[in-house]
């Protein structure tokens, strides 16, 4: 079975613009979580999308925003870029109980805003 | 809210040497418990996971983890290190019955092996 995958793996882009990521989960798999990740505050839970609807939300601002599509692929977008969201981007996919199961892990995107 | 404790931010260890790898949660009951590596570049790969039951669990590529719900505990083992194994490793907690702060992890303890 093919894994999650993400494109882009690398991005640069400019404070004040606008990014969006993309995940295919693995096949079969209904629910996808996105992750943030940063040497300072380490992994930490944006959402969860299951069935086209977000299931959960993490603690993050409103700049964040996902989707889910009929056919499972998820998409994130952060809108006005910071300094800050300068991270790896983890997309995670669960065959189950969605966010809080086992979670299979694509490669990630590398977003660096300058 | 729950949280994991990693105290272990650097480990060395030289190869083919036994490894343990420590995790702490804090939990008003048993979460799911999982352990994750991940290389350089790269995402988190599953290395094993707790539900319920036998306390001892194996993983792949050699690991082991034992959950003692005395101390709150999930330590991560290997009898013997690979220089390969040189890895980031993240203990991580779910909750029961779904929760809505998708998986806790801890810190991440950086594995360094020396030849």
């Amino acid at each position: 079975k093919a894994g999650v995958t993400q494109t882009p793996r690398y991005l640069i882009k400019t404070r004040g613009q606008q990014v969006t990521l993309s995940c295919s989960p693995i096949s079969g798999h209904r629910s996808v979580s996105w992750y943030q990740q940063t040497p300072g505050q380490g992994l930490q839970f944006l959402f969860e999308y299951f069935s086209e609807t977000q299931r959960n939300k993490g603690n993050f601002p409103g700049r964040f925003s996902g989707r889910q599509f009929s056919n499972s692929r998820s998409e994130m977008n952060v809108s006005t870029l910071e300094l800050g969201d300068s991270a790896l981007y983890l997309c995670a996919s669960s065959g189950t109980g969605g966010s809080s199961y086992e979670q299979y892990f694509g490669p990630g995107t590398r977003l660096t805003v300058t | 809210a729950q949280s994991v404790t990693q105290p272990d931010i650097h480990i060395t260890v030289s190869e083919g040497a036994s490894l343990e790898l420590r995790c702490n949660y804090s939990y008003g009951a048993t979460p799911y418990l999982f352990w994750y590596v991940q290389s350089p570049g790269q995402g988190l790969q599953l290395l094993l996971k707790y539900f319920s039951g036998d306390t001892l669990v194996q993983g792949i590529k050699g690991f082991e983890a034992e959950f003692k719900r005395s101390q709150s505990s999930f330590n991560l083992r290997k009898p013997s290190v690979h220089w390969s194994d040189a890895a980031e490793y993240f203990c991580a907690v779910g909750e029961r019955g779904g929760g809505a702060d998708g998986l806790t992890f801890g810190k991440g303890t950086h594995l360094i092996i020396q030849p």
